[in-house]
């Protein structure tokens, strides 16, 4: 059986902050790792789609690492902003190979 | 706005009862998702379309639930004589074809109450 897992589950840092999240998925058969950011009432938002292991992006104050031969990936925000504050899920796969993680719960405090 | 729209928002209904969902993709592509997500949990996968064919169908798929997208545009997901079990978030998401590459983009989601 294939897991997605995140940690922390959830999170609650001061504007200003930076921080980072983990996603731990499986090391074999790798297809791609993304990220999506979940504000609540709205739909979830594609931040980054990661194929090549060592891959990073980034965007704006937000980037991504990729590990696929020891199975993680971190997301990274600097400096952290209120409007910041949502869900943010890794999936591990694609198409409908999809497997997403619970999510990391971002609470930035003014 | 030419993101996926879903509808309706929301639907509260009694036990037993039928519901029927509907999701208008993103017009130019070609693969649909179906997806349920509950409290903690991350979305977990229902269906798949490509264009019009139903190609991947969970196990956790009851014979309740029934989807279509008939003519490869939009699509349904009917789910039949509701269970308070299948209280969640219904999402539905559409991209392109191609690798597995492609990120996918989401509905704001049908969230479903029973009583």
């Amino acid at each position: 059986i294939l897991n997605v897992e995140q940690s922390p589950q959830s999170l609650h840092v001061q504007e200003g902050d930076s921080t980072n999240f983990t996603c731990s998925f499986p090391s074999s058969n790798f297809y791609a790792l993304h990220w999506y950011r979940w504000e609540t009432a709205k739909s979830p938002e594609a931040l980054f789609v990661m194929t090549l292991n060592g891959d990073e992006k980034k965007k704006g104050r937000i980037s991504a690492t990729l590990n696929t031969k020891e199975g993680y990936s971190y997301l990274y925000i600097k400096g952290s902003q209120p409007e910041d504050s949502a869900t943010y899920l890794c999936a591990f796969g694609g198409g409908f190979k999809t497997i997403f993680g619970a999510g990391t719960r971002l609470f930035v405090k003014a | 706005d030419t993101g996926v729209s879903q509808n309706p928002r929301h639907k509260i209904t009694k036990r037993g009862q039928n519901v029927t969902f509907r999701c208008d993709p993103i017009s130019e592509h070609n693969r649909l998702y179906w997806y349920r997500q509950t409290l903690g949990q991350g979305p977990e996968f229902l269906t798949y379309f490509q264009n019009e064919a139903q190609l991947e169908k969970s196990r956790l798929l009851s014979d309740r639930f029934s989807a279509e997208r008939p003519k490869g545009s939009f699509s349904t997901l009917e789910i039949q004589r509701t269970e308070q079990g299948d209280s969640a978030m219904y999402l539905c998401a559409s991209s392109t074809g191609g690798e597995n590459g492609q990120p996918q983009h989401f509905g704001d989601g049908t969230r479903l109450s029973i009583l």
